[in-house]
């Protein structure tokens, strides 16, 4: 079945620091893949999506590109801002029916 | 993109009441979605419900716990049976966005504690 793999948290990084939150899937074929953020008490925001391989998903100055011979879609930005403190999600969806796999979540928090 | 609302945004039970829980699209959708989020937990899919069908559930999750209604094509409701503390959980429902891409929108959530 398919399955996604997130690097744990929580991420703690100081602001303007380079991150990199890993994400690795399993699936057959082509996946749509995504990042979701989820701010503190708030429902889950789409931040970007990559639909084949080599795209390039980008948002908010975040970035994450579609490896197929990694089978990963890791998600990075230059610079953070204490306002980009969140819980991170990668998750795919694969074929008919829009079904999302989630990966477990990674916190991070960026401090001043 | 769809704009999705719930209701209600968060409530405390007691053991052995239930809960119905509304979901709102701004669009007409075939399907809607049922995730739970237990506490610093990842989601989970508990149902997908199609308008016109009875729900089709997860592995683990079954329609006497989690009823589900979709009356029509913008709004769906799952019910909490007889809480437990073990239901304390964020509840989110979601839908597709109107783009090929396959991604979908969610809710504010249902914060539910149940004591």
């Amino acid at each position: 079945g398919n399955s996604v793999t997130q690097m744990e948290g929580p991420v703690t990084l100081s602001e303007e620091a380079f991150l990199t939150i890993n994400c690795t899937y399993t699936a057959t074929g082509y996946p749509s893949l995504f990042w979701y953020v989820q701010y503190p008490g708030e429902g889950l925001q789409l931040l970007l999506k990559a639909t084949k391989a080599d795209d390039k998903g980008s948002n908010k100055g975040f970035e994450a590109t579609y490896r197929k011979e990694t089978t990963s879609f890791h998600l990075e930005k230059g610079s953070v801002q204490v306002s980009d403190s969140a819980v991170y999600f990668c998750a795919l969806t694969r074929g008919g029916g829009n079904k999302l796999t989630f990966g477990t979540g990674t916190q991070l928090k960026v401090e001043l | 993109s769809a704009v999705i609302s719930q209701k209600p945004s968060r409530d405390i039970c007691q053991r052995g009441t239930s809960l119905t829980i509304q979901c709102q699209v701004d669009s007409q959708v075939t399907m809607m979605f049922w995730y739970r989020q237990q506490p610093g937990q990842s989601l989970t899919l508990i149902a997908t419900a199609n308008q016109g069908s009875e729900a089709t559930y997860e592995s683990g999750f079954v329609i006497d716990k989690f009823p589900i209604s979709r009356p029509n094509l913008t709004f769906s409701t799952l019910t909490v049976s007889n809480m437990s503390p073990e239901d304390s959980s964020i509840y989110l429902c979601s839908a597709p966005g109107r783009g090929p891409y396959n991604e979908q929108f969610f809710g504010p959530g249902t914060r539910l504690t149940v004591l």
